[in-house]
């Protein structure tokens, strides 16, 4: 079964730096999607990037990038020069598709922003 | 113009009751799912629909019945609410049919927070 797993339930950034939140996920499949979702307190699930498997080339959003390591089912969120509206709760999901698709959420990684 | 849109945002209701939350899109997508939040953020699938078929039951209690009418509604009716479905209620939609892959990027609406007294 596939599975994520964030194993950071809360970071913290000051303005203007940079964080990293990690996600693993476990598949035997090759072909999937990868995303992150950004949840801010109004509850919105916000799509912030997305990342094709098949893909070799990192997905890139203005200031967030991501880390695809494919072999070793990592896939981490990269925010750069961090801002107050970037606090969330961030989401890491896994869509493999196929006759059922469905997201396969991780438990999330609460992100603070500090002034 | 929002792209999915659900009501009610806040349920609050006794236990025992029905409720209903319905559920539009105007992307023109082919599939629509519902997912739940729990007391700990954790989301899960519940249902999806392809084209007003039924698709995806995750082992969901028979007293949650989607219903949709065409492909741009998909509706949750609860029957006999218990405390156990208070919860973040999320619909969701995709471009794409089943069975052609990954899907395309889901889209959610605005989230329905259901509280059961």
């Amino acid at each position: 079964a596939q599975t994520v797993t964030q194993s950071q339930p809360e970071m913290s950034v000051q303005e203007a730096e940079t964080v990293t939140l990690s996600c693993t996920y476990d598949t035997s499949e090759s072909d999937y999607y990868l995303f992150w979702y950004k949840q801010p307190p109004s509850r919105q699930m916000i799509l912030v990037i997305r990342q094709e498997a098949y893909k070799q080339q990192n997905a890139t959003e203005n200031r967030f990038s991501v880390n695809f390591q494919k072999a070793a089912k990592s896939f981490s969120l990269k925010i750069s020069d961090s801002q107050l509206g970037d606090a969330a709760m961030y989401f890491c999901a896994y869509d493999y598709g196929g006759a059922t698709n469905k997201l396969i959420f991780g438990t999330g990684t609460l992100l603070a922003v500090q002034p | 113009d929002t792209a999915v849109s659900q009501t009610p945002k806040y349920l609050v209701t006794q236990m025992g009751n029905d409720k209903s939350i319905k559920c539009e899109q105007n992307l023109g997508h082919d599939t629509m799912y519902w997912y739940k939040q729990d007391s700990k953020k954790f989301l899960k699938i519940m249902f999806s629909y392809n084209n007003k078929e039924l698709i995806i039951n995750e082992t969901v209690p028979n007293r949650f019945s989607p219903k949709s009418p065409d492909k741009a509604h998909l509706n949750l009716h609860i029957n006999s609410l218990e405390l156990g479905d208070s919860a973040v209620y999320f619909c969701a939609s995709s471009q794409g049919l089943h069975g052609a892959g990954p899907t395309e990027t889901q889209y959610f609406g605005p989230g329905t927070r259901l509280l059961v007294l």
